[in-house]
């Protein structure tokens, strides 16, 4: 596609369901990257993927964050018993790996926990 | 780890006049330093980025500077109009292979007509 495409672009989820957050990256990015933005805060680092392999996992903030990137392509967040605190919005970004430099992001998914 | 700390944390301006903001940095292997703009809404997009074998860089009425022995940069918008208003992050990231980005807290600009 034309930019990193991310869904869905709200959730509203009950406290203690998990949840999936998709991305699809521009096409032939190999890094990939998840962030977490509270409301009127900054970007918090999550995870980033090289490929299919994730070698900085260490922004996810408790083992019921997990990630995984299959293909080289979409990447999958997931938030299993999801708290309160979890409510944010999250942010993808790519970027090549010719030119290891700027990183485009999408627009995000907010998730509401209730 | 890398740190970058963002000044001020809001910064209103009179249309015309210009904006700057300033960011520090902790890890001297930083080498790119990017400039995001995000409005209300959408993700942040990148404005401009500098590295760190320049010293400044300019787009139109966008400017960055770097000074890398004081590990500070700042963005510098000139002639600054109601479109500019939105919130700006800086930040830092290693040249060892696609590193993530730490960013400031960012700054949010306001333009008054």
């Amino acid at each position: 596609g034309a930019g990193v495409s991310q869904s869905p672009s709200n959730k509203v989820t009950e406290k203690g369901k998990d949840v999936e957050l998709r991305c699809d990256p521009i096409s032939g990015h190999t890094a990939l990257y998840w962030y977490r933005q509270s409301l009127g805060q900054g970007l918090e680092f999550l995870i980033y993927f090289q490929g299919n392999s994730a070698p900085d996992k260490s922004g996810l903030p408790s083992d019921r964050f997990s990630a995984e990137r299959t293909g080289g392509s979409v990447s999958t967040l997931t938030i299993q018993r999801t708290q309160q605190e979890d409510s944010a919005v999250y942010l993808c970004a790519s970027s090549s790996t010719a030119d290891y430099t700027e990183a485009f992001f999408g627009q995000g998914t907010r998730l509401t926990v209730v | 780890g890398e740190n970058v700390e963002q000044h001020p944390s809001t910064l209103s301006v009179q249309e015309g006049d210009s904006a700057v903001i300033k960011c520090t940095y902790s890890d001297s292997a930083s080498n790119y330093f990017p400039w995001y703009k995000q409005e209300l809404g959408k993700g942040p997009q990148l404005i401009i980025d500098i590295r760190s074998n320049v010293g400044e860089k300019k787009d139109q009425r966008i400017a960055v500077t770097l000074n890398k022995t004081a590990k500070h940069f700042s963005l510098h918008i000139t002639e600054t109009q109601p479109e500019d208003s939105a919130v700006y992050f800086c930040a830092a990231r290693s040249n060892f292979g696609n590193e993530k980005l730490t960013f400031g807290t960012g700054t949010r600009l306001t333009i008054i007509p």
